[in-house]
């Protein structure tokens, strides 16, 4: 079965400072990845996908993303850390076969220091 | 923009009580979802419809039911409410050709004492 681990629960950075989440898949076959956040009191929101093509995704509010099928990793970066980041931030993996089920990691809760 | 609501956004009720959580979506979209979310687990669907009237159980169903009988809404039920129920409740929707680009409501914190 596929799943995802981030191994960071919680990271703190200074605003203005570069950032990187980490994020691992298992799965067998070329999966579909996905950075979510969910800032407070919101629903997540979707930033970016991969399903095939460019291995360095963008997406919204700068983020971007690489995936690296050697190390099953699809870590989500950004050069330059803005306050409204403070959010807690999901990867999330589906397999091209079933279409439906997203399995989403445990999170990673970010702060930003002034 | 694709609005997901949900009935509200905290609520608190007694063990054994039957509780509705209810969703609505107004951009058409034929699958929606229930998630719940716990700290340190991150979101686990409980249950899934991609049309009126049909559902399929997702990883943790156990405990509740759903019902849909219009597109626009999904209800998520609590049988008989019990304190180990108490989390966050996600809904979100998707168009069918993309299942996975989910719209997510802002959740409902369920508390059962």
């Amino acid at each position: 079965a596929q799943s995802v681990t981030q191994p960071d629960i919680h990271i703190t950075v200074s605003e203005g400072a570069s950032l990187e989440l980490r994020c691992n898949y298992s799965y067998g076959a070329t999966p579909y990845l996905f950075w979510y956040v969910q800032s407070p009191g919101q629903g997540l929101q979707l930033l970016l996908k991969y399903f095939s093509g460019d291995t360095l995704v963008q997406g919204i509010k700068g983020f971007e993303a690489e995936f690296k099928r050697s190390q099953s990793s699809f870590n989500l970066r950004k050069p330059s850390v803005h306050w409204s980041d403070a959010a807690e931030y999901f990867c999330a993996v589906v397999s091209s076969g079933s279409a439906r089920q997203l399995t989403f990691g445990s999170g990673t809760q970010l702060t930003v220091l002034p | 923009d694709v609005k997901v609501t949900q009935s509200s956004r905290y609520l608190v009720k007694r063990t054994g009580e039957k509780v509705f959580l209810e969703c609505v979506q107004d951009m058409d979209h034929e699958n929606m979802f229930w998630y719940r979310q716990d700290p340190g687990l991150g979101l686990r669907l409980i249950y899934f419809s991609y049309d009126v009237k049909m559902k399929e159980k997702g990883d943790i169903p156990e405990g509740y039911s759903v019902s849909r009988e219009k597109k626009e809404r999904f209800s998520l039920i609590l049988e008989s409410a019990s304190t180990n129920q108490t989390s966050m409740y996600l809904c979100a929707s998707s168009l069918p050709g993309v299942p996975y680009e989910q719209y997510f409501g802002p959740g409902t914190r369920l508390t059962v004492t």
